[in-house]
Parts: structure tokens; C-alpha cells; sequence
């Protein structure tokens, strides 16, 4: 299995530019999940899937942010317009039935 | 609301030295416990897990974790430390279904 597998790897961006990252879970995985990770807040869960529905956007910053699961294969998570706080490494991870996660390798993200 | 504790925010040790990393839960019923790892530059790997049955659980690279559920807790250990260990450790509490919670993490540091 290749595992979870995320693009871009490294993205940089000016301020006010729509910027897409994506995922493709493991197969067979009915959960997922999208993480932000920065030295001052640490680990942040975005939002999670479960069957491709939105379970839980709780942590979803504000309306510049929106993600997608249109099948069980493929998610998006898009920020519209990018800030440069929004600068950090952005993590998809899958799961199946509670068990634990497996992480893509992460999509930093540069917002200048 | 469920909350994990990572007692340590950072620990310093020196090479050969024994390691133990405290995690506390605040989920009184049944839960799936996990480690997972993350190295400098890289993304967070499952390094072990608890479901149920033996509570002294087995992971990758010599780690190991006790589940005292009286004691809410589920410590991680080394018996002794490598330079390759250091990394940040995060425990994390599944109810079974859904997402997981992490906690804030635990930076080790291993001197050579």
C-alpha cells in the first residue's frame, strides 16, 4: 500500500491566492482527517470524515477554509483567500474504524 | 469533554538513559490508547496501541506502554535511549469509533 498520499509536498503562495491540497486516503480506510501543525499551536484537528460526510468542522479556522470528500478516494482541503498566517505543514490522515491513523507526509504550506 | 494530558513538555536525556513519558485520560469508559511518533522533518507514525487484553503493550523500535486504567494512564517507555529516538512523542484516546484525541506532545531530546 503506498500509504496516505498528499500534494502538493512544499506549496508557497502570495497572500490573497486560492491554494488546494489533497489527499488520497488508504483504501478501505472510512475515516479522514486534516491537521495543521505550527511550532505555536501545535497539532490542530481541521476536520474530519467519516464516509466521505462531514462529521465534525469544529476546527476549521474561519470561512477561508473548506474541504471536500467527494468519494472515498480523494479529499481537498482549500483556503480562499490565503493569509500568511495560515503558513504551516497541513497533515491528511486515514483510518479505519477507530484504529489508529496512518499520516500522509504533509503538505507545507508558505503564504507570503 | 475528553482530554489527554502529556505531562512533559520537553525532556532531555542522555544516551543509554531510560525513558518514560507519562499520559493521562480523562474518558472514564472504554478507549483505544496509541503513541505515535514524530521525527524532526517528518510525519506523525503509530508507534504502538492498546485495544484490549495485556495491558503492557509491545511497539516498533524497543518502545513499550502500560495501560493502568486505574490510573487513567498509559505510560510509554524505552529501557534505553538512542540518538535516533529523539523526536516528539504524542499519546492519543479513541472511543472506539470516531476521532481520536492527541495531546499537546513531548519533545525528546537524546544527548549522544
Amino acid at each position: 500500500d503506498a500509504g496516505v498520499i498528499q500534494s502538493p509536498r512544499h506549496e508557497v503562495t502570495e497572500m490573497g491566492q486560492e491554494v488546494t491540497l489533497r489527499c488520497k486516503p488508504i483504501s478501505g480506510h472510512n475515516s479522514l482527517f486534516w491537521y495543521r501543525q505550527t511550532m505555536m499551536r501545535g497539532l490542530e484537528l481541521l476536520i474530519y470524515f467519516n464516509n466521505n460526510v462531514p462529521i465534525d468542522d469544529s476546527g476549521m479556522p474561519e470561512d477561508r477554509f473548506s474541504a471536500k470528500m467527494p468519494n472515498a478516494s480523494f479529499s481537498t482541503l482549500k483556503i480562499q483567500p490565503s493569509e500568511p498566517r495560515d503558513s504551516a505543514v497541513y497533515f491528511c490522515a486515514s483510518s479505519r474504524e477507530g484504529n489508529g491513523y496512518t499520516f500522509g507526509s504533509g503538505t507545507r504550506l508558505t503564504v507570503v | 469533554a475528553q482530554s489527554v494530558s502529556q505531562h512533559n513538555h520537553h525532556v532531555i536525556l542522555s544516551e543509554a538513559a531510560s525513558l518514560e513519558l507519562g499520559c493521562n485520560y480523562s474518558y472514564g469508559g472504554t478507549v483505544n490508547l496509541f503513541w505515535y511518533v514524530q521525527y524532526p522533518g517528518q510525519h506523525l507514525q503509530l508507534l504502538l496501541k492498546y485495544f484490549s487484553g495485556d495491558p503492557l503493550v509491545k511497539g516498533i523500535k524497543g518502545f513499550e506502554a502500560e495501560f493502568i486504567k486505574s490510573k487513567f494512564s498509559f505510560n510509554l517507555r524505552k529501557p534505553s535511549v538512542q540518538w535516533s529516538d529523539t523526536a516528539e512523542y504524542f499519546c492519543a484516546v479513541n472511543r472506539n469509533a470516531g476521532k481520536s484525541t492527541f495531546g499537546d506532545g513531548t519533545t525528546l531530546t537524546v544527548k549522544p
